[in-house]
């Protein structure tokens, strides 16, 4: 089956700052590729997704790249606040949805 | 209405108890999903419904017991848990059935005593 790592698995920034989290997918035929927020005790939330077809997609403070030679996708905060800490998961699709370990996302004020 | 509901939102039980978990989504989606989530973890899956028949079954124990009555609603049949399977239950519905675009209900908190 397909095999996600994602790092780091904790990051503490500074508002303002930029943050990036990284996976890694094992099998090439993966062809989506999520990322979910999920704050204390909520619902892991949809914030953006990229398909195999393109390499960058963006959302107002929030990007995912992907390049699939290397099968690795990361995500891009920019300008970050206190309301982005959170636990952040990657995943990716292939037959049904491999999760990353997640990373714990602190936006220091 | 865009939204994923589940009840109870949390849930003690017995080990000799039985009990239900529900979720309804009224989006149309084609395919529900049950994941645990165990705290710190990424939820892990359970159960895949496809047009309300069974299509995933990640080797869950009997003990848990999914049934699609119609295409809006899901529920998992809780009996004789172990205190292991306290966790975060979260059902997820999406419009087809290829494990894109999950949208996740806010998920019933299950202690098991």
């Amino acid at each position: 089956g397909e095999n996600v790592e994602q790092h780091p698995s904790t990051l503490s920034v500074q508002e303002g700052d930029s943050a990036v989290i990284k996976c890694t997918y094992s099998d090439s035929a993966s062809n989506y590729f999520p990322w979910y927020k999920q704050e204390l005790g909520k619902r892991p939330q949809l914030i953006i997704d990229i398909r195999s077809n393109v390499g960058e997609k963006k959302d107002q403070r929030i990007a995912v790249t992907l390049n699939k030679t290397a099968k690795h996708f990361s995500l891009h905060i920019t300008e970050t606040q206190p309301e982005d800490s959170a636990v952040y998961f990657c995943a990716a699709n292939f037959n049904k949805f491999y999760f990353g370990s997640g990373t714990k996302l602190n936006v220091k004020p | 209405d865009t939204e994923v509901t589940q009840t109870p939102k949390h849930l003690v039980m017995g080990m000799t108890n039985k009990k239900s978990l529900k979720c309804e989504q009224h989006m149309g989606h084609r395919a529900m999903y049950w994941y645990k989530q165990k705290a710190k973890k990424p939820p892990e899956l359970m159960f895949v419904y496809s047009y309300e028949k069974l299509s995933i079954n990640e080797s869950v124990p009997s003990r848990f017991s999914p049934e699609c009555p119609n295409s809006s609603l899901l529920n998992l049949h809780l009996h004789a848990l172990q205190p292991e399977d306290s966790a975060l239950y979260l059902c997820a519905s999406s419009q087809d059935t290829g494990f894109e675009k999950l949208f996740f209900g806010s998920g019933t908190q299950l202690s098991v005593l």
